[in-house]
C-alpha cells in the first residue's frame, strides 16, 4: 500500500512569492490534515478535511493561506505571499476516520523563505 | 487551553540503560482525550509508535510503554533497555475522540550512546 505522498520535497522562495504544496493521501482515507512544523517544534494543525469538506481551518492564516480538496482525494495548500515566518516543514497526513484513528504522515515539504 | 509539554531535549542515554520521556497534557476543551506517541527516525517520516484511547490503559510497541494517567494528566514514555536503533525524535500528542486534530508536544530528540 502506497503511503502519503507530497510534492515538492523542498522549496526556496523570496518574500512575497507564492507557493503551492500538493498531497496525495492513502487510498480510502477520508480525512486529510495539513500541519506546519517550524524547526525544533512539534507539528501544528493548520486545516483538516473530511472528504471535500473543511472541518476546521481556524488555525489557517486565511489572508495568505488557502487549502482545497475538491474531489475528496488529493489536496493543495497554497501560500499567496510568503513571509520569512512561514519557513517550516509542511506535513500532510491522512486517516481512515477521525477520533482515535492513526494518522499517516507524508515526508513533508521543507519551505525556506528568504 | 489544550496543550502538551514533554521532556526538553536533547536526551542522551547509554545503550541498555532505561529511558523515560515525560509527557503531561492539558485538555480543558476536549471531552474524550486520546493520547499518542509518534516517532521520527533519522531520514524517515513521522509514524505512530503507540496510542491509548481510554484512561488507565497502557499502550506498548517495540519495547516502549506508556500509561494514560488521567489523575496526573500524564502519558510518560518508558523503555527498560534502549538500543542504538531507538535514536529518534519522539513526540507526545493529544487527540480528541470527537474530532480529528492532534496537538503535539515540542518533541524530544533521543540519542543512544553505544
Amino acid at each position: 500500500e502506497a503511503g502519503v505522498t507530497q510534492s515538492p520535497r523542498y522549496a526556496v522562495l523570496q518574500e512575497g512569492q507564492a507557493v503551492s504544496f500538493w498531497c496525495d493521501p492513502i487510498s480510502g482515507h477520508d480525512t486529510l490534515y495539513w500541519y506546519q512544523q517550524p524547526r525544533d517544534q512539534g507539528p501544528q494543525l493548520l486545516v483538516y478535511f473530511r472528504d471535500e469538506a473543511v472541518i476546521d481551518n481556524s488555525q489557517l492564516p486565511s489572508d495568505r493561506f488557502s487549502a482545497v480538496r475538491p474531489k475528496g482525494t488529493n489536496s493543495t495548500l497554497k501560500i499567496q505571499s510568503a513571509k520569512q515566518g512561514d519557513t517550516a516543514t509542511y506535513l500532510c497526513a491522512s486517516s481512515l476516520d477521525w477520533g482515535g484513528y492513526e494518522q499517516y504522515f507524508g515526508p513533508g515539504t521543507r519551505l525556506t523563505v528568504l | 487551553g489544550d496543550s502538551v509539554t514533554q521532556t526538553e531535549g536533547p536526551v542522551t542515554v547509554s545503550e541498555s540503560e532505561s529511558l523515560i520521556i515525560n509527557c503531561t497534557y492539558s485538555a480543558t476543551s476536549i471531552a474524550y482525550p486520546n493520547l499518542f506517541w509518534y516517532v521520527r527516525y533519522p531520514g524517515e517520516g513521522l509514524q505512530l509508535l503507540l496510542k491509548v484511547i481510554t484512561a488507565g490503559q497502557k499502550g506498548s510497541s517495540r519495547g516502549f510503554e506508556a500509561t494514560y494517567n488521567k489523575e496526573t494528566t500524564s502519558f510518560h514514555l518508558q523503555k527498560a533497555s534502549v538500543q542504538e536503533s531507538d535514536s529518534a525524535v519522539y513526540y507526545c500528542a493529544l487527540g480528541d475522540y470527537n474530532q480529528g486534530k492532534l496537538i503535539f508536544g515540542q518533541g524530544t530528540k533521543l540519542s543512544i550512546k553505544p
